[in-house]
């Protein structure tokens, strides 16, 4: 049963800092691992996708790395900025068969002004 | 920009009541998904859809659910006799596998109470 953990839950950070959250997951036989983005009371907006053969995506400040055989990822931010206040979710797909996805509980990033 | 749109955004509904949430998915997707969140906890998949039919499923998802694409357009997640712990935010979602990997997009939610 595949379960996805995200390390830390919260994080303060002040404006301007660069910042990593981590993601783990149990099973590697994923088809993708995707991270979004939820604002308190919101949907989830979709941040950046890595296919499973994939290493790393970029987006603007975003990058995002994939190591399958460990079972991890990260989400690297750039230059914090406090409009980056959110819940970064973390969220694993499986292939095999039709499509289930499962969420970390995710990271609360607070950037201070 | 194409967007997944769900209504209504706030259900009220009395315990036993039947309730159906609705959603229009990206219109060129061909996967759609539900998910539920109770409040203060963590994104939980509900179910998959592909076809017309039902391709994956959580434990979550028993006979008191339903979901279905009445038309081109719609689609749909039925609760047949709400209890109290289906209080929670739903969400809609929708992919397009083959293209950017079946990247999913998120409606707003509706957001059900039961009373």
């Amino acid at each position: 049963k595949q379960e996805v953990t995200q390390i830390p839950a919260a994080l303060s950070v002040p404006e301007g800092e660069n910042l990593v959250l981590n993601c783990s997951f149990t099973d590697s036989a994923i088809y993708n691992l995707q991270w979004f983005r939820q604002d308190p009371g919101k949907g989830l907006t979709s941040l950046l996708l890595i296919q499973s053969s994939q290493r790393e995506q970029t987006s603007g400040r975003l990058n995002a790395s994939l190591d399958k055989s460990s079972g991890r990822s990260t989400l690297y931010i750039a230059a914090s900025q406090p409009g980056d206040s959110a819940t970064y979710l973390c969220a694993v797909t499986r292939g095999t068969g039709g499509f289930k996805t499962i969420f970390g509980a995710g990271t609360r990033l607070f950037v201070k002004a | 920009e194409p967007e997944v749109t769900q209504t209504p955004s706030h259900q009220v509904t009395q315990m036993g009541q039947e309730v159906i949430l609705r959603c229009v998915p990206i219109s060129n997707h061909l996967y759609f998904y539900w998910y539920r969140q109770i409040l203060g906890q963590k994104v939980e998949f509900l179910v998959s859809f592909y076809n017309n039919e039902i391709s994956e499923k959580s434990e979550i998802f028993d006979d008191q659910f339903s979901v279905e694409r009445p038309d081109g357009s719609n689609f749909t997640l039925k609760i047949r006799s709400t209890k109290l712990e289906d209080s929670a935010m739903y969400f809609c979602a929708s992919s397009k596998p083959g293209t950017v990997n079946n990247e999913q997009f998120f409606g707003p939610g509706t957001r059900l109470t039961v009373l």
